[in-house]
């Protein structure tokens, strides 16, 4: 049964980068038909697409986000990963990382990170 | 970006009863919808994908309808692990987008 799981600092900085990595278990990165995504949720609130990348590192960004977010895949590792520079007390969220299904659907999910931006 | 708008944005409902929600997306996405569960402090989980079709695993008492602009998840038997909050979520265009939410609670 494929498991994902967020990993990373809970604090940052305002203005400083976060980072999180997400490990694939019980399947491959390199699953053709899959992209692999990360999904933000603010506290009380809904759910932000941030994006998404296959294997080969195409990857598809949120606009509202693209200048401060890039993605990576490290397939030796089964892992992929999300840097968010310049982060605001706005990027303050429970961050989930998600397999996509042919970069459609998300399913399953991970247990999600927390991360608060703050001082 | 294509905004999907939910409704309503809370519903009560007793164990038996028949809960419709509908989503409604800014511009046409033919079939292009999935519908999500999501418990408190849980990650969300995919219940219907391509507007009406029932992930693996999901009690058949949930069902999908729709095409265009507009679309219906239904609850045809409120059960107790139900009561949670149900997103939509487009996949027409990038980026992704998801409705706002509806929270299913007891009546």
């Amino acid at each position: 049964q494929l498991q994902l799981q967020e990993s990373g600092p809970g604090l940052v900085k305002p203005s400083e980068t976060l980072s999180l990595t997400c490990t694939v278990s019980g399947g491959s990165i390199r699953s053709s038909s899959y992209y692999w995504a990360w999904i933000r949720q603010p506290p009380g609130k809904g759910l932000e697409w941030i994006g998404s990348i296959y294997y080969n590192e195409n990857t598809y960004y949120n606009p509202s986000l693209k200048s401060r977010v890039s993605m990576f895949v490290e397939t030796s590792k089964n892992q992929f990963s999300l840097k968010l520079t310049s982060v605001t007390a706005a990027d303050t969220a429970l961050y989930y990382c998600a397999r996509s299904i042919a970069s459609f659907w998300f399913d399953p999910w991970g247990q999600g990170a927390l991360v608060t931006v703050s001082s | 970006d294509i905004q999907m708008t939910q409704s309503p944005s809370s519903v009560s409902g007793s164990v038996g009863d028949r809960v419709t929600i509908t989503c409604r997306a800014s511009q046409g996405i033919s079939s292009w919808l999935a519908w999500y569960q999501q418990k408190p402090g849980k990650a969300p989980k995919l219940l219907i994908y391509a507007a009406s079709s029932l992930q693996s695993g999901v009690p058949s008492r949930f069902s999908g309808s729709g095409s265009g602009t507009d679309f219906t998840l239904t609850i045809s038997s409120l059960q107790p692990e139900d009561f949670a909050t149900y997103y939509c979520q487009q996949a027409n265009n990038f980026p992704r987008t998801f409705g706002q939410g509806t929270k299913v609670e007891i009546k």
